[in-house]
């Protein structure tokens, strides 16, 4: 079984510019999870999608950061414009609600250096 | 607002000790909670704990939870120099309207010398 895909894993960019992160869940999970991760710390929740729909968005900063899942299957985060403290890895988690009971399976994080 | 907490912070010990590391939480509704190891890439799940007094084993690897005193430990033994990575402790609450994501603890940088 595949695991979680993102894309690109590293990206560097300059504060105010814009970026985007994709990621593909596992098939069959219907939940996915973008999180991020500042070093020194441990993930923090951004954002969660039920299918197509969003579940919790409630500490996604949403004046510079959008995600959406229009399939219900792969995602994008974005971020417009970017600030130096958005430095992070930004990981991507899956998990085949509701018989899972939280387990979440992650993908291997894109690396943002902002500049 | 959920709360987790590790210790220590970063442990340096030497291949074939015993380690034990600490996990404690304040969560409303609690569902569960789970350790992940964490290398240079994606934390990979090792153990998820719903039940206070039940022991999960996997290999040297062995987990517990105290639902009274909220807190959870990890034990590894006789370590590997591969066991070095961060390991991570989250908790799962139950919320309105399916959201279960995790709120994980800044996590223990663990360290075998050979």
């Amino acid at each position: 079984e595949a695991g979680v895909a993102q894309s690109p894993r590293y990206k560097i960019i300059e504060k105010r510019q814009s970026v985007a992160f994709w990621c593909n869940p596992i098939s069959g999970h219907a939940t996915l999870y973008w999180y991020q991760q500042i070093l020194g710390q441990g993930p923090k929740l951004l954002i969660q999608f039920q299918n197509n729909g969003v579940v919790d968005d409630s500490q996604l900063p949403k004046d510079r950061f959008s995600a959406e899942r229009l399939k219900g299957v792969d995602s994008t985060l974005k971020i417009q414009p970017a600030k130096l403290e958005d430095s992070a890895v930004y990981l991507c988690a899956s998990s085949k609600r509701p018989t899972s009971a939280g387990e979440q399976y992650f993908g291997p994080g894109t690396r943002l250096t902002v500049t | 607002e959920d709360k987790v907490v590790q210790s220590p912070l970063s442990l340096v010990v030497h291949e074939g000790d015993t380690v034990t590391l600490n996990c404690s939480y304040e969560v409303t509704n609690f569902r569960s909670l789970l350790w992940y190891k964490q290398e240079k890439k994606a934390p990979t799940f090792l153990f998820m704990l719903t039940s206070s007094g039940i022991e999960k084993k996997s290999g040297r690897l062995s987990s517990i939870l105290d639902k009274k005193e909220l807190f959870s430990i990890l034990n590894i033994t006789a370590t590997q120099t591969g066991d070095s990575a961060i390991y991570l402790c989250a908790v799962g609450a139950y919320s309105g309207g399916g959201a279960d994501g995790l709120t994980f603890g800044k996590g223990t940088h663990l360290i075998i010398q050979p």
